[in-house]
């Protein structure tokens, strides 16, 4: 297994311009995540999926759009990015979409800087 | 997060030391959850603590979540280079209404040999 997959590793925006950051895995896992990390603040959740067809916000959805068409791909889309959403992005995944007793898994992040 | 506060901040002990790191909530905790992250890279799942009172080790690394639920600590005995990083505590909390993890901000811990 892959386990978690991000694309690109790196990316430079200009203020403005859109981009998504694709997050894939193959160990068939029905909830996925988006964070964020920033110095200082940890990981703050972005936007979530329980199963495919179903997605939810996090803390900090503003800005960011996702879709969740297979069990497999969790896209995060930047609509117009801002130097705000310069930040290192990872995507996470876990078996269930119960009540939290399942260890979730890392892609190994995307960085995203915005001029 | 400010639900979920972890100490200290940073570290810089000598090699062979050992050292603690503290996670603490204000509500009570479904689960806690002890990660690593190496500089640069992604989140290494250390442990998972479910039960009030329960401890759990993996080589040098020992956690416990108190009887409570509501803090956790992570301790690192004869600690080496190799335990650099900053590692990270994730908790399900009660009634944030999320299917998600909240995250402390990190303990970045440097080992000087």
């Amino acid at each position: 297994n892959a386990g978690v997959t991000q694309t690109p590793k790196f990316q430079v925006l200009k203020t403005g311009q859109s981009m998504t950051l694709q997050c894939a895995q193959d160990m068939n896992h029905e909830y996925m995540s988006w964070y964020r990390q920033d110095p200082g603040m940890g990981l703050r959740l972005i936007h979530y999926s329980v199963g495919a067809g179903i997605t939810d916000q996090g803390e900090v959805p503003n800005g960011y759009n996702v879709s969740r068409s297979t069990t497999e791909d969790f896209p995060l889309r930047l609509l117009s990015a801002a130097p705000s959403q310069t930040s290192v992005y990872f995507c996470a995944s876990s078996y269930n979409s119960g009540p939290i007793q399942e260890t979730q898994y890392f892609g190994p992040g995307t960085r995203l800087l915005v001029l | 997060s400010q639900e979920l506060e972890q100490s200290p901040q940073s570290l810089i002990v000598q090699e062979g030391k050992n050292l603690t790191i503290n996670c603490t909530s204000s509500k009570t905790l479904y689960g806690l959850y002890w990660y690593k992250q190496k500089y640069g890279e992604g989140l290494i799942f250390l442990m998972m603590l479910q039960k009030g009172g329960e401890e759990k080790s993996h080589e040098k690394i020992t956690a416990k979540l108190d009887e409570k639920k509501q803090q956790s600590s992570l301790h690192i005995t004869a600690s080496q280079p190799s335990h650099a990083g900053i590692y990270l505590c994730g908790a399900d909390i009660v009634d944030t209404g999320r299917r998600a993890l909240t995250f402390g901000s990190g303990t970045r811990l440097q080992v000087q040999p």
